[in-house]
């Protein structure tokens, strides 16, 4: 099964408005990455945390982690239209660099 | 920056056809690549890893002889769907570690999206 699990599903709200999004992970994890997807198109990487790490900013982007509960969260401030998009967690499984194991995603939409 | 490309973006083709995509990496060399399945409003699910100069290594379920992988060189891979049916339809993603980071931090190409009739 896929490693992490995002919620919510759908998330729906207006510019302007913070959107966050949470990810559930199974089994301990060297760092986690958020990936965005634009309908129909491949992924872009966001940000990375590391498992060392508790809290990451990047721009309107802040990602937190805690590892005792095995969770992420994704937070975008001041959201605007162009944001509309899925987004992913991931996860490495095994020792291969790269080889990652995305949750079922959060679609948001977000409303001029 | 770097770029992963990837093609065709879209292909339909008849059952029993075998259909071949292409991953390119543009301007760094990836002797790793991935590759992706993606059902509508669905997470991706791996496939398989593609390893320059070797073979590659299956996913549990994922069938080998259904999907074959090349990875001819440092900057190719390919995916070959052999004798298509429908349930084949997917988007198919490829992408490559990037080699500015040792974090597992992967590009991606914009996808393939197949439709079997």
């Amino acid at each position: 099964s896929q490693q992490g699990e995002e919620d919510p599903q759908a998330l729906s709200i207006q510019e302007g408005e913070n959107a966050t999004m949470n990810c559930s992970y199974k089994t301990s994890i060297n760092n986690l990455q958020w990936y965005r997807q634009n309908s129909g198109r491949g992924l872009v990487h966001l940000i990375l945390i590391r498992s060392n790490e508790r809290e990451k900013h990047s721009g309107r982007l802040r990602v937190t982690l805690d590892t005792s509960k095995k969770s992420s969260s994704l937070l975008i401030t001041a959201s605007r239209a162009a944001d509309t998009a899925s987004y992913f967690c991931a996860t490495a499984r095994g020792s291969t660099l790269g080889r990652l194991y995305f949750g079922r995603g959060t679609q948001l939409t977000v409303w001029p | 920056g770097a770029v992963v490309s990837q093609h065709p973006s879209w292909v339909i083709c008849k059952s029993g056809t075998s259909v071949k995509i292409e991953c390119r990496s543009l301007d760094f060399q990836a002797t790793t690549m991935f590759w992706y399945r993606q059902f509508p409003k669905q997470s991706l699910m791996l496939m398989a890893t593609s390893n320059e100069g070797s073979k590659a290594t299956y996913e549990q379920g994922v069938e080998k002889d259904k999907f074959l992988i090349n990875h001819a060189s440092l900057t190719l891979s390919t995916l070959t769907v052999t004798s298509a049916h429908p349930e084949d339809s997917s988007f198919y993603i490829c992408s490559a570690p990037n080699p500015g980071q040792q974090t597992g931090e992967l590009f991606f190409g914009e996808g393939s999206r197949l439709t079997v009739l």
